[in-house]
């Protein structure tokens, strides 16, 4: 089944303890995005990647890292987390970068800072 | 760079009656519309859109027009059922840059 999946789905953790969420996708999409959802804001782009090793900004970058050495997998690290971090992140793909294309999302990750 | 507003941020519908949700975008340069539903506990799936070149695009129920002189478009859902309860999101782009979406509508269909 063609899919974009995220772990953990759920995670709470202390300000300042380094965490990883893992992003992987089946569909052979050289595009992959990083989003964070809050309430009365929509989706915020955080980081994308158009192809293996190349990683860009997005609107919300600060205190998120990414890295993209294979194809299918596009982590966001968040080095030292803070509680304005608090949120629901989705990771999506597409088959090719540019604004035209479809975007397939994972099923999210809460996750809660204390 | 584009920014894309949305409204209402809620609305309830009764069964079977029309719901419709309006978004404006500010990039004059922008050509592609899509709609995304967010089901509880699920992230966003693309549900239906539409370029620059159509005025209106519709599948079953649910429809979008866009109008481009004054730069808005709209979702259109007609016989409303209780599974269309869910976070609707539009979001705009040109064909090089990335999609910007609006706030998002939580649309709640009562029996």
């Amino acid at each position: 089944e063609a899919q974009v999946t995220q772990n953990p789905r759920y995670l709470i953790t202390v300000t300042g303890k380094k965490l990883t969420v893992t992003c992987s996708q089946n569909m052979n999409h050289e595009y992959m995005s990083w989003y964070r959802q809050d309430p009365g804001l929509g989706l915020r782009q955080i980081y994308y990647s158009m192809n293996v090793e190349v990683t860009d900004k997005g609107d919300v970058p600060e205190g998120y890292k990414v890295s993209r050495k294979e194809k299918r997998n596009f982590p966001l690290i968040l080095e030292s987390p803070s509680p304005n971090q608090t949120s629901l992140y989705f990771c999506a793909s597409s088959e090719l970068a540019g604004g035209g294309e479809t975007q397939y999302f994972g099923p999210g990750t809460r996750l809660l800072v204390l | 760079g584009e920014n894309v507003e949305q409204h209402p941020s809620t609305l309830s519908v009764q069964e079977g009656d029309s719901a419709v949700i309006k978004c404006t975008y500010s990039d004059s340069a922008s050509n592609y519309f899509p709609w995304y539903k967010q089901e509880l506990g699920k992230g966003p799936q693309l549900i239906i859109d539409i370029r620059s070149n159509v005025g209106e695009k519709k599948d079953q129920r649910i429809a979008v027009t866009l109008n481009k002189t004054a730069k808005h478009f709209s979702l259109h859902i007609t016989e409303t059922q209780p599974e269309d309860s869910a976070v609707y999101f539009c979001a705009a782009s040109n064909s090089w840059g990335k999609l910007q979406f609006g706030a998002g509508t939580q649309v709640v269909v009562t029996p």
